[in-house]
């Protein structure tokens, strides 16, 4: 069954570093997501991108994130540099649609911001 | 804004046994509603969906859910709970112009006694 992969699966990071987080959609997906969820928090939206381009972003995506689909397979969060209160769980997501937005989910990158 | 609310932080219930968690949601338009299950270590897995059409959803592993207007509510049930069923349920609303821009609830985590 095809699924979202990323990678990795933890970092840990010095506070100012920057960070990439990657993902692999689903392959004839064509919207995608970055999803966080802060240690004993509720699972937060960030973004949504469709055709090369972000559709929707949160207040909490802010300058300091980037996202870019650099190829035909991967999904990219940039964090340019890390803050202690980025360190969360970010989940990418991929859909076949935007009408009935069921979202299908990879397994999380644990980030630690040290 | 819309937003999601689950009353029960934790439910504990004997294997076998029946299992309903409840969902109230607050939405000025017609909902988008989605239940998903993120097992320990693990991304969240789609259960089911309602977003027009029957009020009574089928999904994975022998859950359904019930969407209720009147009461903004959209309860997960299950009619016995095997002791794989532990782990954290989240309901989301997702919006009708961006689905995949969903609002989770804060999580109900299932403990499942033998």
């Amino acid at each position: 069954e095809p699924e979202v992969t990323q990678t990795p699966s933890h970092q840990v990071t010095q506070m100012g570093q920057e960070v990439i987080l990657r993902c692999v959609p689903i392959s004839n997906h064509l919207y995608f997501y970055w999803y966080r969820q802060i240690l004993g928090q509720k699972v937060e939206f960030l973004v949504s991108f469709y055709n090369n381009e972000i559709s929707e972003k949160s207040e909490i995506f802010d300058d300091q994130f980037s996202v870019e689909r650099p190829d035909g397979s991967n999904f990219t969060l940039k964090i340019r540099s890390t803050k202690l209160e980025d360190s969360a769980m970010y989940f990418c997501a991929s859909s076949p649609t935007a009408i009935t937005g069921e979202l299908f989910f990879g397994e999380g990158s644990r980030l630690t911001v040290l | 804004a819309q937003s999601v609310t689950q009353p029960d932080i934790h439910i504990t219930v004997s294997e076998g046994a029946s299992l309903e968690l409840r969902c109230n949601y607050s939405y000025g338009a017609t909902p988008y509603l989605f239940w998903y299950v993120q097992s320990p270590g693990q991304g969240l897995q789609l259960l089911l969906k309602y977003f027009s059409g029957d009020t009574l959803v089928q999904g994975i592993k022998g859950f359904e859910a019930e969407f209720k207007r009147s009461q903004s509510s959209f309860n997960l049930r299950k009619p016995s709970v095997h002791w794989s069923d532990a782990a954290e349920y989240f309901c989301a609303v997702g919006l009708n112009t961006n689905a995949g821009k969903s609002t989770f609830g804060d999580g109900t985590t299932l403990t499942v006694k033998p």
